[in-house]
Formats: C-alpha cells, structure tokens, sequence
C-alpha cells in the first residue's frame, strides 16, 4: 500500500500570499495518478487536480500541480478567502487500494 | 448536471450490517467508477473500494475485504455499499463518488472522481 504524506500538517497564510502544499508518497506512483481534493466543513471533497498537474472542470488557474515520481505539489498562486479549508492528496496508481494523505489545513494568518 | 443522492443517516448496533445507497443521475451510470470513501469525526478520508459497472469489476481496500460489499444495479442507476460486523469505530460519514477508470495488468481500476453525494452518517452505538 502506498503511503502518502503531507506537509505542512497546517499552513497559515493571508488572502492574497501563495500556498504551497506538499504530498510525498512511499513508492513511486506510476502514471503519475495522483489527485488533489479540497474539502470544506460539512462538504463533500472537491476534485481540484488529477493526473498530478490536470486542473478539473471549473477550477480556477490559479490552483496548479506539479510532480511526479514520489514528490507533489500543489500551488495555490494568490489566495482568495474562499480558499482557505483542509486539502488532501490521493494517488490512484496501484489500487486497489486507492490512498490518501491525511490533510493540511490551510488557515487565515 | 450529474448528482448523487445517498440515503440517509443510520444508527446501528455494534456487529450489525449497514447498507447505503447511491443514486446516480445525469449522464451514463455504466461507464464510470463509483468509489465508496469514509470520513470519521475529525479525521481524513479513507477509501474503502469501487465498483466499474460497464466492466463488472469491484475492487476493495484489504483493509475491509470481507466486510464489506459494493454492488451497483444499473437499471436504477444505483450503487450500494453495504458494511457488515459493525463496530463504533466504524462510526463515520461515507461518500459515494463518481469518478474514472484506467486499465493496466490487473484489469480495469478506479482513479480520481469528480462527483460525490453528500454523504451519510452512520453511526455504530449500543
């Protein structure tokens, strides 16, 4: 089973800073399949990326991706208000089973 | 616009069964994965397993492999995932999710999803 790690475990930022959020993976995640959710209190998750650095529908650039092997990253370019809640990574690359980080959560400074 | 419906919350006793159900409508039901994933109080997401209907493949986590049963009927467009041996710490919202397959050498296989149902509460107490 492919262990994902995230970091920082929370991040404390103002509207308008980046945010960079980090997801380390025990192996190799082959394909690189690996997602980004961000989840709100009392939501469902969000899917923001997939294939590691593919934006979904209806997302705003300025959430991007990038990595590969057993790095990611996600980037956050200039913060809004509303993206401030808890992000989790998700590799799909050798399922089953499906895994995923244990969140950070980014927070108003 | 696709949407997810699931039923609603449950209170169980421990070493009972659950079943949710996940109604799907908005686009094809048999071409797409549908994920079964749980969130504990406080605490992150943990995937449990999928069901590719078009392909009639189920996968699970090891983790729950005997526990649990994920089927879909695709003449009501309806996934369910049914949890036996119920213990509190079982206790949880589970997710229904939407989402993709890919195909390697151990066949057909679930990815990311990009649409979930609002979740069910189910909680496990004597």
């Amino acid at each position: 089973e492919i262990v994902l790690t995230q970091s920082p475990g929370t991040l404390s930022l103002s509207p308008g800073e980046r945010a960079t959020l980090s997801c380390r993976a025990s192996q190799s995640v082959s394909g690189s399949y690996l997602a980004w959710y961000q989840q709100k209190p009392g939501q469902a998750p969000r899917l923001l990326i997939y294939g590691a650095s593919s934006r979904a529908t209806g997302i705003p650039d300025r959430f991007s991706g990038s990595g590969s092997g057993t790095d990611f990253t996600l980037t956050i370019s200039r913060l809004e208000p509303e993206d401030f809640a808890v992000y989790y990574c998700q590799q799909y690359g050798r399922s089953p089973p499906i895994t995923f980080g244990q969140g950070t959560r980014l927070e108003i400074k | 616009q696709v949407q997810l419906v699931q039923s609603g919350a449950e209170v169980k006793k421990p070493g009972s069964s659950v079943t949710v159900s996940c109604k799907a409508s908005g686009g094809s039901f048999s071409s797409y994965a549908f994920s079964w994933v749980r969130q504990a109080p406080g605490q992150g997401l943990e995937w449990l397993g999928g069901i590719i209907p078009i392909f009639a493949t189920i996968r699970y986590a090891q983790k729950f492999q005997g526990r649990v049963t994920i089927a879909a009927d695709e003449s009501t467009s309806t996934a369910y995932m049914e949890l036996s041996g119920l213990r509190s710490d079982d206790t949880a919202v589970y997710y229904c999710a939407r989402g993709w397959y890919y195909y390697d050498d151990r066949g057909h296989n679930p990815q990311h999803s990009d649409y979930w149902g609002q979740g069910t509460l189910v909680t496990v107490s004597s």
